[in-house]
């Protein structure tokens, strides 16, 4: 079967860190995606993995391990307008994207 | 990334009528996609919008309930028939572009009572 966890929420303090993790089960493997999805908008897209390893964008950075079925997105210094559901998604073949349920994060002042 | 827009944004509809969502991109796109999103759940494929064929469904969906059609390579609609309250979702088309990367419309609210 195809299977994506993530945690359902998190909560965070505005300039902080935060590290929202995804495991992974599916019958293929060709990358990685997270999408950013604020409330009532369409998800827009932030990173693709298809190595191993910590890819690094700006203040987010993405790492994976296939081996593991793991990947988790970095935050840094959060901003308040971060606070929206992080999708963690598996492409297993050409564009057939499986979308894991999301993480709601809440960012605190 | 191309520039995608879908109409309507939302709507009310009474159960047993139908609604058709279209999806316009600002160029020409190989990979179209519709997928619905639940309230508070992800996204699920519905089916690949095909060009001049027929569109591919996923299991669960049917062509009788969500007709879809792909006139060119800009456009395509995806029809919600016979609407029942479960139909109430929120109705995405995406375009596929490099790395298998897909980009979202805005999303079509759609509220059946």
């Amino acid at each position: 079967g195809q299977n994506i966890d993530q945690p359902t929420e998190m909560t965070a303090t505005e300039g902080a860190i935060v590290q929202i993790n995804c495991t992974y089960q599916t019958s293929g493997f060709n990358g990685l995606f997270w999408y950013q999805q604020h409330a009532g908008e369409a998800p827009t897209f932030l990173s693709y993995n298809v190595l191993d390893g910590l890819e690094e964008k700006g203040r987010f950075s993405s790492f994976l391990s296939r081996s593991k079925g793991y990947s988790y997105l970095l935050l840094k210094e959060l901003q308040m307008k971060d606070s929206a559901s992080y999708l963690c998604a598996v492409n297993t073949g050409g564009f057939k994207t499986i979308f894991g349920a999301g993480t709601r994060l809440f960012v605190k002042a | 990334s191309a520039v995608i827009s879908q109409k309507p944004s939302r709507d009310i509809c009474q159960r047993g009528t139908s609604l058709t969502i279209q999806c316009q991109v600002d160029s020409q796109v190989t990979m179209m996609f519709w997928y619905r999103q639940q309230p508070g759940q992800s996204l699920t494929l519905i089916a690949t919008a095909n060009q001049g064929s027929e569109a591919t469904y996923e299991s669960g969906f049917v062509i009788d309930k969500f007709p879809i059609s792909r006139p060119n390579l800009t456009f395509s609609t995806l029809t919600v028939s016979n609407m029942s309250p479960e139909d109430s979702s929120i109705y995405l088309c995406s375009v596929g572009q490099v790395q298998e990367t897909q980009y979202f419309g805005p999303g079509t609210r759609l509220l059946v009572l």
